[in-house]
């Protein structure tokens, strides 16, 4: 299985501002997913990111709020600008794995606030 | 993905079987379906998956019914560490999660 590290674990930000969130694969994977968690909500797809071209961004996400970089197959960002109360939420990394890529691995999170 | 319904919430005495039911009746003939878990401040863990035959791993069972409109998570002895959100997800490739399943494990 993947191991997945992601950073920060948590923030606490001021509005208008920006967070870059890592996340760092031990293995080379050719996909990855970032996912959203509002409070006490279930997981939602934001876009998933390729190696190599931009990524592809879900219904009700977009680049200019939610740009991802994709600079090799180990390591991927998602930052989230201009910050609003609104985009309090855990946000997830995930990659494909198993024998078939048939699962999804995912991060222990981060769990971002805004003031 | 096919949308799949869950009850909201269920409990289970520590060391009964958890019995966990998913409606998938719009399924289609290619769609697998997978079971993660949540468990609190952390990211979900795959346990399972399968076509349309039943399933077994070290974590549970999957039973999937002839028509594969339903299946059950079976959790065979669950302990207090099994307390978690449990997602049934039917899909071909890109995973969907629901509402989920809340298992509280009761001792």
């Amino acid at each position: 299985s993947a191991v997945i590290s992601q950073k920060p674990s948590r923030d606490i930000c001021q509005r208008g501002t920006s967070l870059t969130i890592q996340c760092q694969v031990d293995s080379q994977v050719t996909m990855m997913f970032w996912y959203r968690q509002q409070p006490g909500q279930s997981l939602t797809l934001i876009a998933t990111a390729n190696q190599g071209s931009e990524a592809t961004y879900e219904s009700g996400f977009v680049i200019d709020k939610f740009p991802i970089s994709r600079p090799n197959l180990t390591f991927s960002t998602l930052t989230v600008s201009n910050m609003s109360p609104e985009d309090s939420s855990i946000y997830l990394c995930s990659v494909e794995g198993g024998q078939n890529n048939e699962k999804l691995f995912f991060g222990s999170g981060t769990q971002l606030s805004v003031l | 993905d096919a949308k799949t319904t869950q009850p909201p919430s269920m409990d289970c005495a520590e060391g009964r079987a958890a019995n966990l039911p998913c409606n998938h009746s719009t399924i289609s003939g290619n769609e697998y379906v997978y079971w993660y878990r949540q468990i609190h401040s952390q990211g979900p863990q795959y346990i399972i998956h399968g076509l349309k035959n039943n399933e077994t791993n070290e974590m549970a069972s999957l039973i999937i019914t002839e028509d594969r409109k339903s299946s059950t998570l079976i959790l065979p002895h669950a302990t207090l560490r099994d307390t978690a959100v449990y997602y049934c997800i039917a899909t071909l490739y890109m995973l969907t999660f629901g509402g989920g399943t809340r298992l509280m494990v009761k001792p």
